[in-house]
């Protein structure tokens, strides 16, 4: 009950496309879901996070879409970029809970 | 922008030799924790520590793992025993409280070989 299930496990994507990547999770307690970025050899940087209160979240190019009754969550990038090539992480938790990372989507953006 | 600090930021020891990893919170932060990164895979939780105390552990955080926040700044994960498997990348992170969002450090890459 506790994992967070992401999809793709990999992306490719022209410049100026729009990646969406997705995540679902199984446990209603959870109230936090931010969005992590992951450059190698680099720790997970938090890109944008959402409550479940809220059905989007935008911040620059970045916008969260939240569905409470599907218990999915997902990430949008708008007009991407040859420097969005990262690994994105989704994550879930509630109150001071640990993190529940899912496993990754490996997003390469092509000029 | 404050930052989480770890150190070192590679460590290679050898099979049965003690490690200590080394992190920095953010200074008004009072919730810590240590992930791990196996290479190429997800991010998994170790432990979390709050109020002098571990407050949440895994089951990867057996006998062999210890942490503790010596002199109020620095927090430290300390494995005893080195296995092979131990190998990856180790993150601390440290969060105000549940209205912040979690600040990850750069990592130690353990090598035991």
């Amino acid at each position: 009950q506790q994992q967070v299930k992401q999809s793709p496990q990999s992306l490719i994507v022209q410049k100026g496309g729009i990646p969406i990547i997705n995540c679902a999770y199984e446990n209603t307690a959870f109230d936090y879901f931010p969005w992590y970025q992951q450059f190698p050899g680099k720790g997970p940087a938090l890109l944008i996070a959402i409550r479940p209160d809220v059905s989007e979240k935008k911040e620059g190019r970045f916008t969260i879409s939240f569905n409470k009754s599907a218990k999915q969550f997902s990430l949008h990038i708008m007009d991407s970029q040859p420097g969005d090539s990262a690994t994105y992480f989704c994550a879930a938790n509630f109150g001071n809970e640990k993190l529940t990372f899912g496993t990754g989507t490996r997003l390469t953006i092509i000029p | 922008e404050p930052e989480v600090t770890q150190t070192p930021s590679h460590q290679v020891t050898q099979m049965g030799q003690e490690v200590i990893l080394r992190c920095v919170p953010i200074s008004n932060h009072l919730y810590f924790y240590w992930y791990r990164q196996i290479l190429g895979q997800k991010v998994e939780f170790l432990v979390s520590f709050y109020n002098n105390e571990i407050s949440e552990k895994s089951e990867i955080f057996d006998d062999q793992f210890s942490v503790e926040r010596p002199d109020g700044s620095n927090f430290t994960l300390k494995i005893r025993s080195t296995k092979l498997e131990d190998s990856a990348m180790y993150f601390c992170a440290s969060r105000r409280d549940s209205h912040y969002g979690y600040t990850f450090g750069s990592g130690t890459r353990l090598t035991v070989v």
